[in-house]
C-alpha cells in the first residue's frame, strides 16, 4: 500500500538558517510521483515540485532544493537561509498512476522561522 | 482563469442536516477530486473524479456523496451531517491521469457541525 511519512511535526528555525525537511514514502510501483506542497497560515495549499520516479536528479530553484533518493525511499526537501515568509504547513504526497491518480498525503511539517 | 473555486467558504451545520459544497473548475481538467484535512492527519481523499460522469471512492467516503455532470463541476455532498465531518475540505483538479500531474486546490470550505 502507498504511504507518506512525515516524521517531523514541527520544526522551528531562527531566519537565514537552512533547514531539511524530511518524506519518507511506501509504495510497490516502480512507477509513481512525489510532490511538495505549501500551506502558509492563509489556508490555501500551493504547489512546489512534481517528481516522477525514474528522475532522480535532484533539483534546485532559488532556495529551495529537493534530494530525491530511490535507496532510501525519501524526497527531502531543503530551504536554505529561511525566511518568515516561509513559514508554513509543508506536505509531501505520492501518486500513483496505477491507482487512478490518488494522492497520498503525508501528515505534514509546520515550519516556524523566527525573525 | 479563476483556476479551483470552491463555495460557500465557511458553513455551520446542525447534525443531522444535508448540505452541498460546491466546486468549479475553468481549466478543463478531466481529473477532480475532494479531500478533507484534519489537524495531524494530513489530506485525506474523499470522491475522485476522472471524467464526467465517472467517480469514484477515495479513503474515506462514508457519510458523503458526488457526481460529476460536467467537466467543470464536481459537487459534494453531505447526507446527514456528523460532528466527525467538522473538518476543511479540498476541491483539487489537475489533468488526466496516466502521467501523474500536480493537483490544483481550492481556497478551503471550513466545515462545523454541531
Amino acid at each position: 500500500a502507498q504511504k507518506v511519512t512525515q516524521a517531523q511535526t514541527e520544526i522551528s528555525v531562527v531566519e537565514k538558517e537552512d533547514v531539511t525537511l524530511d518524506c519518507v514514502y511506501e509504495t510497490r510501483d516502480t512507477t509513481y510521483y512525489l510532490f511538495w506542497y505549501k500551506q502558509p497560515p492563509s489556508g490555501e495549499l500551493v504547489f512546489l515540485i512534481r517528481r516522477n520516479s525514474f528522475d532522480e536528479q535532484n533539483e534546485i530553484s532559488g532556495r529551495y532544493s529537493w534530494n530525491f533518493q530511490k535507496s532510501t525511499s525519501s524526497f527531502n526537501f531543503t530551504i536554505t537561509a529561511s525566511q518568515v515568509v516561509d513559514s508554513a504547513v509543508y506536505f509531501c504526497a505520492l501518486s500513483d498512476p496505477n491507482t487512478g491518480n490518488q494522492f497520498y498525503f503525508g501528515t505534514g511539517t509546520s515550519l516556524t522561522v523566527i525573525p | 482563469n479563476a483556476g479551483v473555486t470552491q463555495t460557500p467558504k465557511f458553513q455551520v451545520l446542525k447534525t443531522g442536516q444535508s448540505m452541498t459544497l460546491q466546486c468549479a473548475q475553468d481549466m478543463n481538467h478531466e481529473y477532480m477530486s475532494w479531500y478533507r484535512q484534519d489537524p495531524g492527519m494530513g489530506l485525506r481523499l474523499i470522491h475522485y473524479s476522472v471524467g464526467a460522469g465517472i467517480t469514484d471512492q477515495g479513503e474515506v467516503p462514508n457519510g458523503y456523496n458526488v457526481s460529476r455532470s460536467t467537466t467543470e463541476d464536481f459537487p459534494l455532498r453531505l447526507l446527514s451531517a456528523a460532528p466527525s465531518q467538522t473538518s476543511v475540505y479540498f476541491c483539487a483538479s489537475s489533468y488526466v491521469p496516466g502521467d501523474s500531474y500536480e493537483q490544483y486546490f481550492g481556497p478551503g470550505t471550513r466545515l462545523t457541525v454541531t
